[in-house]
């Protein structure tokens, strides 16, 4: 079975850094992966489809790169709505799977 | 811009069958190319995906949950529902309707509905 796993657990970060989150499969998933960002008492939004392309109405900010085993999520300017939670997701045509997910604070 | 809201019972004791309904508006069910899903989400921790079925009634469950799911749809009422039976209480969480597009992303989340596992 495939396990996701993402890197930091979590991140503290300022208004204006640059971020990048980490995501792992431990087997090759192409490039079907997406980025949700999540707040509390929300349901996930949609960040990032098929590795890089960024959902319609999403900043330009977000940015998601890599294929195979390693994927990137980067915020290029952090704005104060991007203090989230963001999860990984793999899709393999019958299950999706969710990384434990990397949570972005002061 | 389809919109999906969860209905049914927060609470359900222990043992018994968890029954909830998702109801799609602004947009067709019947339409090809996605899948339509559920999700659950445990208190203060991560995503769980569940399940889900095409509009010709094909669907595809975690094994995790050993059977014990369900998921079915109406197209021509616009919702699909989920049963969860023999509940305990590692059940108790927040379960989402989703719609799951093309590209393997959940395009669409229902807000979300708690649903606690206790006698």
């Amino acid at each position: 079975d495939i396990q996701m796993t993402q890197s930091p657990s979590t991140l503290s970060a300022s208004v204006g850094d640059s971020v990048t989150i980490t995501c792992r499969a431990s087997q090759s998933i192409g490039d079907w992966l997406a980025w949700y960002q999540q707040k509390p008492g929300k349901a996930p939004k949609l960040l990032i489809y098929k590795a890089s392309r960024l959902e319609t109405g999403v900043p330009a900010r977000f940015s998601g790169s890599g294929s195979g085993t390693q994927f990137t999520l980067t915020i290029s300017s952090l704005q104060p709505d991007d203090f989230a939670t963001y999860y990984c997701q793999n899709y393999n045509t019958v299950s999706l799977l969710f990384g434990p997910g990397t949570k972005v604070d002061v | 811009q389809v919109q999906m809201q969860e209905s049914g019972p927060g609470l359900v004791k222990p043992s018994q069958t968890l029954s909830l309904t998702c109801s799609v508006s602004g947009g067709s069910i019947s339409r090809g190319s996605y899948y339509w899903s559920w999700i659950r989400q445990y208190p203060g921790k991560g995503l769980e995906w569940i399940g889900h079925i095409y509009d010709n009634g094909g669907a595809f469950y975690n094994v995790s949950l050993k059977s014990r799911a369900t998921i079915s749809v109406d197209a021509s009422k616009s919702h699909f529902s989920l049963t969860l039976s023999s509940v305990i209480a590692a059940d108790t969480a927040v379960y989402y309707c989703a719609r799951v597009s093309w590209s393997g992303s959940v395009d669409s989340w229902g807000q979300g509905t708690l649903v606690t596992v206790s006698s």
